[in-house]
């Protein structure tokens, strides 16, 4: 079965430094990877996706994802954090089913 | 972009009350529609999966006769909370899987539920 795994339950940067927000995956086949933004009491916000093609995707907001295929990772990154980035993460893979599976999800606070 | 409208964005209603939450796609056609519950501070719970015009699938240890979806068009799907109970009260998020612009996920706003 396809999974995701969000390491960190939280991440603290200060705004202005550049962020990371790591994502490992477990699929059989080629995986379909996505990374999306919820603030408080709000739906998710599509922030990029990686299908096929170059490693590094490039998304809304400056944000960027490396697909590392070795590392089985996905992590999503920033090169300056702002303070409005500060919210909640979660990483999903599509399973056979078409169906998205999303990891615990990481707050990301950035201070001032 | 693809855009789902959600509502309502919260609703209050008493126990035993039944609650319909719409989700409609803006522009596009939806060609499935999936249900999630949240928890606070907690990961998304797909409950169900609903193609149009045919019955939705559940996740194991969804109440089908609880929480019943409708997806009747190409554009609008329903969840109804019936005779909804305090352990009902959620987030609910609807996300949309739009068939023209390669299979990407649009998520709705969310319904705040809460049974008093």
């Amino acid at each position: 079965a396809q999974s995701v795994a969000q390491p960190e339950d939280q991440v603290n940067v200060a705004e202005g430094n550049p962020l990371t927000v790591k994502c490992t995956y477990s699929v059989s086949g080629n995986p379909y990877l996505f990374w999306y933004v919820q603030y408080p009491n709000r739906g998710l916000q599509f922030l990029l996706k990686y299908i096929t093609g170059d490693n590094l995707v490039k998304g809304s907001y400056g944000f960027e994802a490396e697909f590392n295929k070795s590392q089985t990772s996905f992590h999503l990154k920033k090169p300056s954090a702002l303070v409005s980035d500060s919210a909640l993460y979660f990483c999903a893979v599509r399973d056979d089913g078409n169906k998205l599976v999303f990891g615990a999800g990481t707050i990301l606070r950035v201070k001032s | 972009g693809a855009v789902v409208s959600q509502h309502p964005s919260w609703v209050i209603c008493k126990s035993g009350t039944s609650v319909k939450i719409e989700c409609r796609s803006l522009d596009f056609q939806a060609t499935t529609m999936f249900w999630y519950r949240q928890f606070p501070k907690q990961s998304l719970m797909l409950m169900a999966t609903s193609n149009e015009g045919s019955k939705a699938t559940y996740e194991q240890g969804v109440e089908k006769d609880k929480f019943l979806i409708n997806h009747a068009s190409l554009t609008l799907s329903t969840l109804t909370v019936t005779s909804a109970h305090p352990e009902d009260s959620s987030f609910y998020i609807c996300s949309a899987r739009e068939r023209e612009s390669g299979y990407g996920y649009t998520f709705g706003s969310g319904t705040r539920l809460t049974v008093v």
